[in-house]
Formats: C-alpha cells, sequence, structure tokens
C-alpha cells in the first residue's frame, strides 16, 4: 500500500523568511496531494491540493510543487507570519472519479514562527 | 451551519470497557471517515462510508466497529477498550466534485484515554 514521508518532524523559522516541508510518497498510482494544517486543538485543515497533471499550484503565501518521476512534493510558505504556527500534515491518494478519498498521511511537521 | 461535530471531546475508559464515538455533520456529504491521530504517525483512517448504510475497512480497523443508519451520522464503537487505543480520534466528511472528492472536512476531534 501507499506511505508517506514526510520531512522535517519539527522546523523553527524567523518571521519573514520561507518554510519548505517535503514529502514522498510509493505508490506511483497517486494522483491528488493535500496540505493540511492544524492548530492546537483543531482539526485539520486543507491549506491546498495539486492533482499530478499539474508541477506547481501557487495560493498567495503557499505553493506546493510535485515532482512525479521522483514522487516527491513539498509544501512553500514565504513571508512567514506567526499564524502560520501550526502542524502541517501532507496526504496522497488515487482519486478515481467517485468513490470515497482514503487519504494516507505523513507523519506531521510542526512549524514554528520565531518573532 | 455547524460542519462537521463530534461528541463527546474528552473520554477516559477503562479497559475492557465500551463506548461510542458519534460523528455529524450538516454538509449533506456522501463520505465519511474515521481517524486516529497518534504523535509521530499522523493521521491513520480506521474505517469510512461511502453512503447510508454502508461501511469499509481502512487502514487500522481492528478492534473498531462502525455504523451509518442515518446520511448526517456516523458512529465510531469500541467493544473492548485497550490501552493502545488511546488516541485523538477524528471524523471526517467530504463530497463528490468534479473529478472525484476534494476537500475532506474535519471535525474537532475527541481525546480517548484508556487505564
Amino acid at each position: 500500500g501507499e506511505n508517506v514521508e514526510q520531512h522535517p518532524s519539527t522546523l523553527s523559522v524567523q518571521e519573514g523568511d520561507s518554510a519548505v516541508i517535503k514529502c514522498t510518497y510509493s505508490d506511483s498510482a497517486s494522483n491528488y496531494f493535500p496540505w493540511y494544517k492544524q492548530e492546537l486543538g483543531k482539526g485539520p485543515q486543507l491549506i491546498i491540493d495539486i492533482r499530478s497533471n499539474v508541477g506547481e499550484k501557487k495560493d498567495q503565501r503557499i505553493a506546493v510543487t510535485l515532482n512525479k518521476t521522483a514522487k516527491h512534493f513539498s509544501l512553500h510558505i514565504t513571508e512567514t507570519q506567526p499564524e502560520d504556527s501550526a502542524v502541517y500534515f501532507c496526504a496522497a491518494s488515487i482519486l478515481r472519479g467517485r468513490g470515497a478519498q482514503k487519504l494516507v498521511f505523513g507523519q506531521g511537521t510542526r512549524l514554528t514562527i520565531n518573532p | 451551519n455547524a460542519g462537521v461535530t463530534q461528541t463527546p471531546k474528552f473520554r477516559v475508559l477503562k479497559t475492557g470497557q465500551s463506548m461510542t464515538l458519534l460523528c455529524a455533520q450538516d454538509m449533506n456529504h456522501e463520505y465519511m471517515y474515521w481517524y486516529r491521530q497518534d504523535p509521530g504517525m499522523g493521521l491513520r483512517l480506521i474505517h469510512y462510508s461511502v453512503g447510508e448504510g454502508t461501511t469499509a475497512k481502512g487502514e487500522v480497523p481492528d478492534g473498531y466497529n462502525v455504523s451509518r443508519l442515518k446520511k448526517q451520522n456516523f458512529l465510531l464503537g469500541l467493544e473492548s477498550a485497550a490501552p493502545s487505543q488511546t488516541s485523538v480520534y477524528f471524523c471526517a466528511s467530504s463530497y463528490t466534485g468534479t473529478g472525484g472528492t476534494i476537500e475532506q472536512f474535519f471535525g474537532p476531534g475527541t481525546r480517548l484515554t484508556v487505564l
């Protein structure tokens, strides 16, 4: 089955700097890669996603890149702010038109933005 | 619109006791999921449902049972709780969008401790 590895487990950056979180996946059939943000005491929330037919996607300060050949995808946060402090999870799944989306999550990265 | 709600928020059980976690969503979503979150392991899928009256096993189903008698509710049962089931449990729901299901909406979680 699918296996997703996420690095680093913790990341500390100065406010205003960039943060990069990396994930690798094992199943070449995976075609959908979301990123979730989890704030303390809350459930995860989708912040950005990418499909396998796209190499990069941006949404304001957040971007995700995908390298299908290397089975590798990354989350980039620029101009970090204190509210970016949270735990971030990558995930992978296979979308087949209709059907439940069985996400396989990475282990999570605790991002801390230092003022 | 409450989204996804979970009951209870916290629970302490003794080994061998049983309990049911309730998940409710008011978004008319077809698909519902139960995950457990353990430190350093991300979220792992326990069971999921593709519609009222249907359930299926996920990645870590042993020791759990589920039921979906109504579209808006998804119940997770522990028949005989074990310390290894100490975890934070998250429910999620999703819909079928263009090209398949997209965003999963998560509840706030239930923190369960088994002594």
